[in-house]
């Protein structure tokens, strides 16, 4: 089973809401990972854990708070986004974080920010 | 420079011929990873195929191979008897020694003509 899972699949939020991104493995893969995709570029790295621990942060703005929970979930926490946000965020994970570990993507969670 | 190089924007392809995508590759590295991701319309990343840098031999997958030559740093994905739902941007991508990152090209839009 190489499923990640994604929620919500679509959300709509004003510039003043406070949302959340989830995502959720049951493969025991320890690294998990946040992207940002805007359409018809490569996904672009926000976000890296590795053990429950924040290994990399790609100069992301604090308006994206991320949180990791336990090994097997990882969220991204969503405060005072611009419609520049927009996008589909992907979540992805690796068995741990060596050049032969394969990422596994969920869904995606399209967003709009309005 | 680029890391990941994909020449190819767009691809037409006649439904059950072959396809050959192009990606090369730019490392100092030893010990790296290459990755091809397809990814349809929907969103969903879904990872096709993996070769590391000491497999002597070529990854195959079903109807994908990798074309992987080393001198050349190319590592290109054949797919073999094209189908409609073959059509969907294909990304190849690499992840380097312990490298936290997987780093990928600007993809490659391939579509199935009936």
């Amino acid at each position: 089973d190489t499923e990640v899972t994604q929620t919500p699949k679509h959300l709509v939020m004003g510039m003043t809401n406070k949302k959340s991104l989830k995502c959720e493995q049951h493969m025991g893969h320890r690294a998990m990972y946040w992207y940002k995709q805007k359409a018809k570029k490569p996904p672009e790295l926000m976000f890296v854990y590795s053990y429950e621990k924040l290994s990399i942060n790609e100069s992301v703005p604090s308006r994206f708070s991320p949180e990791c929970p336990n090994s097997s979930l990882l969220n991204l926490h969503l405060h005072a986004l611009q419609p520049e946000d927009s996008a589909l965020y992907l979540c992805a994970s690796s068995q741990e974080t060596s050049s032969t570990d394969t990422q596994y993507f969920g869904p995606g969670t399209r967003l709009t920010v309005l | 420079a680029q890391k990941i190089t994909q020449t190819q924007p767009g691809m037409f392809v006649q439904e059950k011929e072959a396809v050959t995508l192009d990606c090369t590759y730019d490392t100092s590295d030893q010990s790296y990873g290459l990755f091809w991701y397809k990814q349809p319309s929907s969103g969903e990343m879904i990872f096709l195929i993996y070769q590391g840098s000491y497999d002597e031999q070529n990854a195959t997958e079903g109807r994908y191979s990798l074309n992987f030559q080393k001198a050349r740093k190319s590592a290109n994905l054949v797919i073999s008897a094209s189908q409609l739902g073959d059509s969907a941007m294909y990304f190849c991508a690499m992840r380097e020694g312990q490298d936290d990152k997987i780093i990928f090209g600007k993809g490659t839009r391939l579509h199935i003509l009936p």
